[in-house]
């Protein structure tokens, strides 16, 4: 149980062109959804909480105009880079938070975006 | 606000020694900790979990941690290392909001 997906696990873009990244919650309903960035040989970076219904709350230093996160149902959410740069190169990871007050976050397999 | 410092990025063992990863933890409230692992290009798994009760916790693998309040600490060991146990470990405790406040992470070498 307890398992996230990510699509695509891989994307490759041209500069200024916008990416949508998917990330499911498929045995369980996710209230709360989180997307991190992975740089090379760094640890998780929280980009923003995405709370089912409600606008998401992003971290300090976070362009919400540009990682545009949707969390449109229990078990979906999106972020979306827009006009995507090379310094937006980076490795995105979501996790949905488990139902029933244990707090776990389950991660997915996480999506790897070049931009070229 | 809650911290990790995980003591070591690289920890290099021999196959079949002792894996000893070391996690200290910050926090105002009586912590939630977690420890993940990550192979490379892939997400985070979870390996186990401390929330309330026993000190001692088991996870996948052969993984085991222990919550010690008065070290702050939460050390991940393995009482023999496989090679398939090369990776990288992050230790993490719950932060306000509910986030996970990761340390650095530790790279672990198993040489055979």
């Amino acid at each position: 149980g307890a398992v996230v997906s990510q699509h695509p696990s891989r994307v490759i873009c041209k500069s200024g062109t916008s990416v949508k990244i998917e990330c499911r919650s498929l045995d369980f309903q996710a209230t709360t959804m989180f997307w991190y960035r992975q740089f090379p040989k760094k640890s998780l970076m929280l980009m923003a909480t995405s709370n089912e219904g409600s606008k998401a709350t992003y971290e300090q230093g976070v362009e919400k105009d540009k990682f545009l996160i949707n969390h449109a149902s229990l078990t979906l959410s999106t972020l979306t880079v827009t006009s995507a740069h090379p310094e937006d190169s980076s490795f995105y990871i979501c996790s949905a938070r488990s139902p029933g007050g244990q707090e776990t976050q389950y991660f997915g397999p996480g999506t790897r975006l070049l931009v070229l | 606000a809650q911290s990790v410092t995980q003591l070591g990025s690289h920890v290099s063992v021999s196959e079949g020694a002792l894996v000893l990863l070391r996690c200290n933890y910050s926090s105002s409230v009586p912590p939630y900790l977690f420890w993940y692992v990550q192979y490379p290009n892939q997400g985070l798994q979870l390996l186990l979990k401390y929330t309330t009760g026993a000190t001692l916790v088991k996870g996948i693998n052969g993984f085991e941690a222990e919550f010690k309040k008065s070290e702050t600490s939460f050390h991940l060991t393995k009482p023999s290392a496989h090679m398939s146990d090369a990776a990288e470990y992050f230790c993490a405790v719950r932060g306000g909001g509910n986030k996970l406040v990761f340390g650095a992470g530790t790279i672990l070498r198993v040489k055979s």
